[in-house]
């Protein structure tokens, strides 16, 4: 059975730093593009960061770009993202989301974690 | 980047059809056929209904169908039932590498 599991939200100040942590299970991390999705209280979803299943590939929402980073480390079957300069826009359910079998082509998101919430507050 | 347009509610009664669109641009929906729909309940996390247009992923039931014209996307439910109430977001992949959502629909079932 897949499962993601995320860790690591939590209360932050405006200007802070936080780092996210996905645990994933059932099936071969390495073999899978990954993503990160994230859900403010009350709104609709938005997409943050992408990588590529050998993690030479990244791509970020522009409303991110410069201030998080996404990385994995297959053998330890994680995914992360480190967040910086976080501002109150930034609070939010984070999503770490499973992406395509890297050699197939297109879009989309065929499971996801539960989520770990980010509050950006003084 | 703006989200894509969906419909803020849309309601049916059981065992009627809805359509809920999704509206882009030729840099996303028009531009590639990588165009998926997801449910939420509340609490939950998504999952994914359709992917590349029209695909149903196994374990999702036939009552849900996608298709696309142009820059717009559709989901359709058939023959409603209870539990499909929930909200629906569209996904596309755009011209800039990224992905993009949809606001997201309420499915009302009356």
């Amino acid at each position: 059975e897949v499962q993601l599991v995320e860790s690591g939200g939590g209360l932050v100040q405006p200007g802070g730093s936080l780092r996210l942590s996905c645990a994933a299970s059932g099936f071969t991390l390495s073999d899978y593009n990954m993503n990160w999705v994230r859900q403010a209280p009350g709104k609709g979803l938005e997409w943050v960061s992408y990588i590529s299943g050998s993690g030479s590939t990244i791509y970020n929402a522009d409303s991110v770009k410069g201030r998080f980073t996404i990385s994995r480390d297959n053998a330890k079957r994680s995914l992360y993202l480190q967040m910086n300069s976080l501002r109150a826009g930034d609070t939010a359910v984070y999503h770490c989301a499973r992406g395509l079998y890297y050699k197939e082509s297109g879009w989309y998101f065929d499971f996801w974690g539960r989520g770990t919430l980010v509050t950006v507050s003084s | 980047q703006t989200a894509l347009s969906q419909p803020a509610s849309v309601s049916g009664s059981p065992g009627q059809s809805i359509t809920i669109s999704c509206i882009g641009t030729s840099s996303d929906v028009g531009g590639y056929n990588y165009v998926s729909w997801y449910q939420q309940h509340p609490g939950k996390a998504p999952t994914l209904m359709i992917y590349d247009v029209s695909n149903r992923p196994s374990g999702v039931s036939n009552r849900f169908s996608g298709s696309k014209s142009g820059n717009t996307a559709s989901l359709t439910i058939s023959g409603l039932q209870a539990e499909d109430e929930g909200v629906y977001y569209c996904s596309s992949y755009t011209s800039r590498t990224s992905g993009l959502f949809g606001g997201g629909t309420k499915l009302t079932v009356l």
